[in-house]
């Protein structure tokens, strides 16, 4: 059965460093998404990609953060300068038609030290 | 602020029970509703979606939706040890956006 899948598992990283948590969507999907999830916190959506374009981001998703799709596959989130307070879970997840189900990555945990 | 309530427990269950989970939201505009599960440390994991009022039922598993009364709900039967986890109720709005709940603990005891 297809997957979202995530690299890395585990990032740690120093404050004021850039990262990249990548993403491979499942392959015929068209909508793309990132979450985050502070730890003992809820689920807090981002951003929404389609038709390689932003659709939707949430004032979180601030000038720090950037989303690309540079390939037909991977599925990129970008913090130019992270904070101790990005520090978190990140997934990423996909679906065929807005209507549907998303399915989620297996995150990427994000520690900024 | 569209927003997703649910309780977060602990909810306590003895195995073989019915574990009865809540959630509202506020945005009336939501048109899919969805459950699911995380484990600790891991990614959510569908169990349900429902997009229209009533009841839907898969395997041990009942999803109830009310728009009127913006409540969604799921029952497990006969709940298991397996089923302890952390149960997220989560609304779709604009573009698939979810907006998720705080999440409800399920601890299932033998």
């Amino acid at each position: 059965e297809p997957e979202v899948t995530q690299t890395p598992s585990h990032q740690v990283t120093q404050m004021g460093q850039e990262v990249i948590l990548r993403c491979v969507p499942i392959s015929n999907h068209l909508y793309f998404y990132w979450y985050r999830q502070i730890l003992g916190q809820k689920v807090e959506f981002l951003v929404s990609f389609y038709n390689n374009e932003i659709s939707e981001k949430s004032e979180i998703f601030d000038d720090q953060f950037s989303v690309e799709r540079p390939d037909g596959s991977n599925f990129t989130l970008k913090i130019r300068s992270t904070k101790l307070e990005d520090s978190a879970m990140y997934f990423c997840a996909s679906i065929i038609d807005r209507a549907k189900t998303q399915y989620f990555g297996p995150g990427t945990r994000l520690l900024v030290l | 602020q569209k927003e997703v309530e649910q309780n977060s427990g602990p909810l306590s269950v003895p195995e073989g029970a019915i574990a009865s989970l809540n959630c509202t939201y506020s945005d009336r505009g939501s048109q899919s509703f969805f459950w699911y599960r995380q484990y600790s440390g891991k990614s959510p994991e569908l169990i349900m979606f429902i997009y229209s009022n009533g009841d839907k039922e898969d395997g041990r598993f009942t999803a109830q939706l009310n728009k009127a009364s913006q409540y969604v709900s799921l029952l497990i039967r006969d709940s298991q040890p397996s089923d302890s986890a952390t149960y997220l109720c989560a609304v779709s709005t604009s573009y698939g956006k979810l907006t998720f709940g705080q999440g409800t603990i399920l601890t299932v005891h033998p």
